[in-house]
């Protein structure tokens, strides 16, 4: 079965940078782009972006560019997203969902909490 | 970039009622168009992609229809279970933009 297991929750400080982890497991990980989005407290879903596990090709949503980076480990079928330059409006929980066609996969959720 | 508009932003209905919610492309997206239910607590779950298919294991009272610019969900007898969020989504190219969301209540 399709599982996405992702890295437990963080805590960082404004400025700072953090990097969210995503196993997946029960497919071929190369076969299938993985995406971001968040939601903070409170509010919709946000993507952030995505990653194609084959290529290494990435696509930001333009306000990430230049914040967001995503990268993949084919040996352990984890993909990565590392959010610098972090602000307390990126207190948000983070997911990682699998794109077949549509996302129809998701992990867990990370919460990413900025704060001093 | 497109923009996705959904309407209304809450609602409220008995069980049975006939519940609709619309989502509009500020373009025309085709039929790339997915629709998400997002319970208090929990992952968002797909529900409808293609406009109008149904994901698997969802129950039938979901359908959508739609194509172009504007887009509907509708839960023919609402649930307690449908007290939710829900989103729609447009896939046809990045950025894959979310609506802003419609919460769902019991009345």
């Amino acid at each position: 079965q399709v599982q996405l297991v992702q890295s437990g929750a963080e805590v960082r400080e404004p400025g700072a940078s953090v990097k969210v982890s995503c196993k997946a497991s029960g497919y071929t990980f190369t076969t299938y782009y993985m995406h971001w989005v968040r939601q903070a407290p409170g509010q919709g879903l946000e993507w952030i972006g995505l990653i194609k596990p084959s290529s290494d090709t990435t696509t930001y949503a333009q306000k990430f560019q230049g914040r967001v980076t995503m990268t993949r480990d084919t040996s352990t079928s984890t993909v990565y997203m590392e959010l610098s330059s972090l602000r307390s409006e990126d207190t948000a929980v983070y997911y990682c969902a699998r794109e077949n066609i549509v996302n129809d996969y998701w992990g867990q959720g990370t919460l990413v909490t900025v704060s001093s | 970039d497109i923009q996705m508009t959904q309407s209304p932003s809450s609602l409220s209905a008995s069980v049975g009622d006939r519940v609709t919610i619309t989502c509009r492309a500020s373009q025309g997206i085709s039929n790339y168009l997915a629709w998400f239910q997002q319970k208090p607590g929990k992952v968002p779950k797909l529900l409808i992609y293609a406009a109008s298919t149904l994901q698997s294991g969802v129950p039938s009272r979901f359908s959508g229809s739609g194509s172009g610019t504007d887009f509907t969900l509708t839960i023919s007898s609402l649930q307690p279970e449908d007290v939710a969020t829900y989103y729609c989504q447009k896939y046809n190219s990045a950025p894959r933009e979310f609506g802003q969301g419609t919460k769902v209540e019991i009345k």
